[in-house]
């Protein structure tokens, strides 16, 4: 069993509409949660980080973290085509971040 | 302004070659890391250099070496080049005490073995 597990997806939403990215994580230890994104052709790059549970809120991105549950999730509200691209979700395990395999998202204009 | 530039982008050789990737930071992070993403898109550490030393080295085969000159700079060479090495290569850098800065990824070199 992989430490951070995600849906590779595809994903296809229509624009405007809400998305729910999701994770699930394996050790009970780990503390701060990441998630960034990637566009086709570049590196990731850092979109929001949370410590250990709740929400952390930034424009149109929640992150949101239950650690009751070891599940992680990102919203995005009124998706735009500029989103689309690979959501990954990372925990940060002393120090040394463990990926998930990231989702890819399609945003249909 | 490229804060993490690596070079080249695009690399295609031979098997049996060896080649060098190079890469630099202007972020003034203490660490920088090599990672590689194969066709599934699964981001694989390899390793990892704090103020010039040596502090994550996954297991990879030992025809992967890097080199840190400086705490700016983290190379990669590779030896008799494989098929299977073909991925893309991504130079990253970060504070290593700075858990919510993240990592600061260069666009990738995309490594093509023929």
């Amino acid at each position: 069993q992989k430490e951070v597990e995600q849906d590779p997806g595809p994903l296809s939403v229509p624009e405007g509409a809400i998305v729910s990215l999701n994770c699930t994580y394996s050790n009970s230890a780990f503390q701060y949660f990441m998630w960034y994104r990637q566009y086709s052709r570049k590196g990731p790059e850092l979109l929001m980080y949370t410590y250990s549970s709740g929400n952390k809120e930034d424009g149109r991105f929640t992150a949101q973290v239950d650690k009751s549950s070891k599940y992680i999730s990102l919203f995005i509200r009124d998706s735009q085509p500029s989103d689309s691209a690979t959501y990954l979700c990372v925990a940060d395990s002393n120090y040394q971040l463990i990926w998930g395999a990231g989702t890819k998202l399609i945003i249909k204009p | 302004d490229t804060a993490v530039s690596q070079t080249p982008k695009y690399l295609v050789t031979q098997m049996g070659n060896d080649k060098s990737i190079k890469c630099e930071q202007n972020l003034g992070h203490d660490t920088m890391y090599w990672y590689k993403q194969d066709s599934k898109k699964f981001l694989k550490i390899m390793f990892s250099y704090n103020n010039k030393e040596l502090i994550i080295n996954e297991t990879v085969p030992n025809r992967f070496s890097p080199k840190s000159p400086d705490k700016a700079h983290l190379n990669l060479h590779i030896n008799s080049l494989e098929l299977g090495d073909s991925a893309v290569y991504f130079c990253a850098s970060s504070q290593l005490t700075d858990r919510v800065g993240g990592y600061t990824f260069g666009s990738g070199t995309r490594l093509t073995v023929v």
